[in-house]
């Protein structure tokens, strides 16, 4: 099964509000990292925080971890209709293993 | 720098054909990812490896092998494929995890088995 799952499924907003997207996960990680994927398009990595970190920022984008509940959060702010996109969350599970693991991801929808 | 490029682009297989997809990448990563996507379903690893010579299993395995005889590729194979084996299948790859840095992907294989 998968290892994390974003929430909600899909999120539809206006242009210049902020969108936020959840992610929770299972096992211990190392790290928990966010993608963006356009349609019909690969994966491009956005950000990263590792475990022992609560909050990172990049640009518009700002990312939580919560360890102690096993989620994180990720914020856009003052979306633009280029944000839209499906949005993956992806962990790094400390098994001893080095495998990514992705949920099945939020789709942002913003209208301009 | 192309990053990570996935031949071919699309491909049509009739039931029980055998195909290899390639996947090439230049910025020297230790480690390789082959995933599929389905509608719904998120990103599903199928094999991966960390290292020239090496490959492991990842989470949907069967009906797949995989290669990685030079550290630049990593090819994947069907030796027989079935209906259930279409899907989008991307490669990926990364540093070392310890390097905190995420994975590259690749634009995708549109798969079809009919």
């Amino acid at each position: 099964s998968q290892q994390g799952e974003e929430d909600p499924q899909a999120l539809s907003i206006q242009e210049g509000e902020n969108a936020t997207m959840n992610c929770s996960y299972k096992t211990s990680i190392n790290n928990l990292q966010w993608y963006r994927q356009n349609s019909g398009r690969g994966l491009v990595h956005l950000i990263l925080i590792r475990s022992n970190e609560r909050e990172k920022h990049s640009g518009r984008l700002r990312v939580t971890l919560d360890t102690s509940k096993k989620s994180s959060s990720l914020l856009i702010t003052a979306s633009r209709a280029a944000d839209t996109a499906s949005y993956f969350c992806a962990t790094d599970p400390n098994t001893g293993g080095f495998k990514t693991i992705f949920g099945a991801g939020t789709r942002l929808f913003v209208k301009a | 720098n192309a990053g990570v490029t996935q031949t071919p682009k699309f491909r049509v297989l009739k039931t029980g054909q055998s195909m290899t997809l390639l996947c090439a990448q230049d910025m020297n990563h230790e480690y390789m990812y082959w995933y599929r996507q389905d509608p719904g379903m998120g990103l599903r690893l199928i094999h991966y490896s960390v290292g020239e010579g090496t490959t492991a299993k990842g989470e949907v395995p069967d009906g797949y092998n995989v290669s990685r005889l030079k550290k630049q590729n990593f090819l994947l194979g069907l030796e027989s494929a079935a209906p259930s084996q279409t899907s989008v299948y991307f490669c990926a790859s990364s540093y070392r995890a310890d390097r905190g840095e995420g994975a590259f992907f690749g634009q995708g294989t549109r798969l079809t088995v009919v």
